[in-house]
């Protein structure tokens, strides 16, 4: 069965430093992976995706993220952050492989920005 | 385009009430989904409707209904609301190219 395990429900980094957001899943079919952000009181915003094309995915807001195989992990990064980086990140892996879109997320990560 | 728009917003229940959240979506999107979000527990599927005129049950369905109107309408019914039913509710869907759109949410209280 597919999970998803989100390392750190609380990560705080200061303004302009590394994010890294861990995301670990299994799956017994290949993923599709995603990363979606969520700001205060408003609905899940797809940050990136992975369909098995290209391993490392760049996303929006300079985000991009690596599929690792051999290590089951899709860890979310950005090289400085900004306050406006500020939210929940949720990892997601597809029920099933591929086209039929239902999704498992983690329990996703509060990112805090501090200036 | 307005993407998935659900109503509405806020609601309050009083225990036993009942109530229906509605979903649309503009994107002709097949599939369509109903979560639950609640602190420290992500987002929890309840129902989700893969194509016009089917629907299945999804991680935690006590407690909900559901209808697929026609291709944009998905709606989550409460027959009888109980107070651990207070949660964020989201909408979403899908097509061909895998990620699910989200709507804003309706955030409903049981008291």
């Amino acid at each position: 069965a597919q999970s998803v395990t989100q390392l750190g429900s609380h990560v705080s980094v200061s303004e302009g430093a590394l994010v890294l957001l861990r995301c670990n899943y299994s799956s017994s079919v290949p993923p599709y992976l995603f990363w979606y952000v969520q700001y205060p009181n408003q609905g899940l915003q797809l940050l990136l995706k992975y369909t098995s094309a290209a391993t490392l995915v760049k996303g929006i807001n300079g985000f991009e993220a690596e599929f690792k195989k051999s290590e089951t992990s899709f860890h979310l990064t950005k090289p400085s952050a900004h306050m406006s980086d500020a939210a929940e990140y949720f990892c997601a892996v597809s029920l099933h492989g591929g086209s039929q879109g239902n999704l498992i997320f983690g329990k996703g990560t509060k990112l805090s920005v501090k200036p | 385009n307005a993407g998935v728009t659900q109503t509405p917003k806020f609601q309050v229940l009083k225990t036993g009430q009942s109530m229906t959240l509605q979903c649309a979506q503009d994107m002709n999107h097949n599939s369509m989904y109903w979560y639950r979000q609640d602190p420290g527990m992500g987002l929890r599927l309840i129902y989700y409707s893969a194509s016009e005129g089917t629907t299945d049950k999804g991680e935690v369905p006590n407690g909900y209904n559901v209808s697929r109107l026609n291709k944009r309408e998905f709606s989550l019914r409460l027959e009888s609301a109980a107070p651990s039913q207070t949660s964020v509710y989201f909408c979403a869907s899908t097509g061909h190219t895998y990620e699910q759109y989200f709507g804003p949410g309706t955030r409903l209280t049981v008291t």
